[in-house]
């Protein structure tokens, strides 16, 4: 079974400042991996994915991820907040790349202060 | 991109109705849907997966009578929601994927259906 751990259900950050948001997964198989962002009453964006190509990922809007096995962890950074970055941030885990039995972390809400 | 649209994006019904949610592939066809459910301020949870002319697939957990799925047609698929309660409030939100054979075989998210249910 998968599973993912997001540390931090809430981070705030000054805009410009970097942005860390936390992830660590739990996997039986080698793991497939994402990221997605969803804005207020909206679905859900990827902002990239692991597919075992790459150790380092990345993805749309200035983030990237990188996979550290030894870590079991899949952080989410971005060198210089926006304040359009603000808005919920899901990690998920999929056995496979196809997404079948995608399981979803609990959220980190990311507030971007001025 | 592969496009995803939910249709309505927000509903209120009274309790005892039933509601129905559509869930549209609308560029490409989608083999199989999954619907989940987020409750305010916490994560998604798969309800059930459906593939094009099957019955779906109910986690553990969710009453299969109370939330029916069909998927008749690879780009559309409905969620009902039968004799709603207010307990039953809450955004949902599809997802759909084509087959190995297409050009979309991942998971692409629709915009989420926001059910009050008075």
């Amino acid at each position: 079974a998968q599973s993912v751990t997001q540390l931090g259900s809430h981070v705030s950050v000054s805009e410009g400042a970097l942005v860390l948001l936390r992830c660590n997964y739990s996997s039986s198989v080698p793991p497939y991996l994402f990221w997605y962002v969803q804005y207020p009453n909206q679905g859900l964006q990827l902002l990239l994915k692991y597919t075992s190509a790459a150790t380092l990922v990345k993805g749309i809007n200035g983030f990237e991820a990188e996979f550290k096995k030894s870590e079991t962890s899949f952080h989410l950074t971005k060198p210089s907040a926006h304040m359009s970055d603000a808005a919920e941030y899901f990690c998920a885990v999929s056995p496979s790349y196809n997404n079948n039995d995608m399981r979803f972390g609990a959220g980190t809400r990311l507030t971007v202060k001025p | 991109g592969a496009v995803v649209s939910q249709h309505p994006s927000w509903v209120i019904c009274k309790s005892g109705t039933s509601v129905k949610i559509e869930c549209r592939s609308l560029d490409f066809q989608a083999t199989t849907m999954f619907w989940y459910r987020q409750f305010p301020k916490q994560s998604l949870m798969l309800m059930a997966t459906s593939n094009e002319g099957s019955k779906a697939t109910y986690e553990q957990g969710v009453e299969k009578d109370k939330f029916l799925i069909n998927h008749a047609s690879l780009t559309l698929s409905t969620l009902t929601v039968t004799s709603a309660h207010p307990e039953d409030s809450s955004f949902y939100i599809c997802s759909a994927r084509g087959g190995s054979s297409g050009r979309v075989y991942e998971q692409y998210f629709g915009p989420g259906t926001r059910l009050t249910v008075t």
